[in-house]
């Protein structure tokens, strides 16, 4: 069956720093992976999606970045975060049906 | 731009009663359209699916039905149990060009009472 993994679980950073959450897959080969960012009170956000190696397409302008340098591996930056980056943000991949989501990690930034 | 609301309030039930939550659309056509459980902290667990070109989906005591002249889906729980109490998402499918993409509802809460 399939697995997916997120890490680190929580994380508190300043502003101003650097910012790298990884996600992994398991038990499927060459999926559509998903990055969405869930704030307090609001609904998910698609953030980033991905069809493949080296293929992101970004939904919203914002001071992020992600990168997929193996098929089940998605990860996603920041060069200098913000206080708005605060949230939780999930993983997910996908088929034509549904979608499977990773445990989440949860970001605060001071 | 596509809309999709979920009515924000949390919605309190009594043990054993049906809940009905409800999720309305605008500006899209999805071929289909997915409820998922979310409980806090943790990621969302798909539910069920339902197509363009069916009415009502069931499964177990979960029923969804799926109006696309009103731009409307229904989510019912019979029989509730406090064991139900979370947040509950629609999405929609806003595929284009074989890329899966889904945009979500904000999502109702849901307290069973004891």
């Amino acid at each position: 069956s399939q697995t997916i993994h997120q890490w680190p679980a929580t994380l508190v950073q300043p502003v101003g720093s650097p910012l790298s959450l990884e996600c992994t897959v398991e038990g499927t080969s060459n999926p559509n992976l998903y990055w969405y960012r869930q704030a307090a009170g609001r609904g998910l956000q698609l953030l980033f999606y991905s069809v493949g190696i080296g293929q992101i397409s970004s939904e919203v302008p914002q001071n992020l970045s992600a990168s997929r340098p193996q098929d089940r591996q998605f990860i996603l930056s920041s060069k200098k975060l913000l206080l708005s980056d605060s949230g939780f943000y999930l993983c997910a991949w996908g088929t034509t049906e549904t979608q499977y989501f990773g445990p989440g990690t949860r970001l605060l930034v001071l | 731009s596509q809309k999709i609301e979920q009515n924000s309030e949390a919605l309190n039930i009594q043990e054993g009663k049906t809940a009905t939550l409800t999720c309305n659309y605008t500006n899209y056509s999805p071929a289909y359209l997915q409820w998922y459980r979310q409980d806090p902290g943790r990621g969302p667990v798909f539910l069920l699916l339902i197509r363009e070109n069916e009415k009502e989906k069931r499964k177990e005591r979960l029923k969804v039905t799926f109006d696309t002249t009103l731009k409307q889906s229904l989510f019912h729980i019979t029989a509730s149990q406090p064991a139900d109490s979370a947040t509950y998402l629609c999405a929609l499918d806003i595929s284009t060009s074989g890329t899966y993409k889904y945009i979500f509802g904000t999502g109702t809460r849901l307290k069973v009472l004891a």
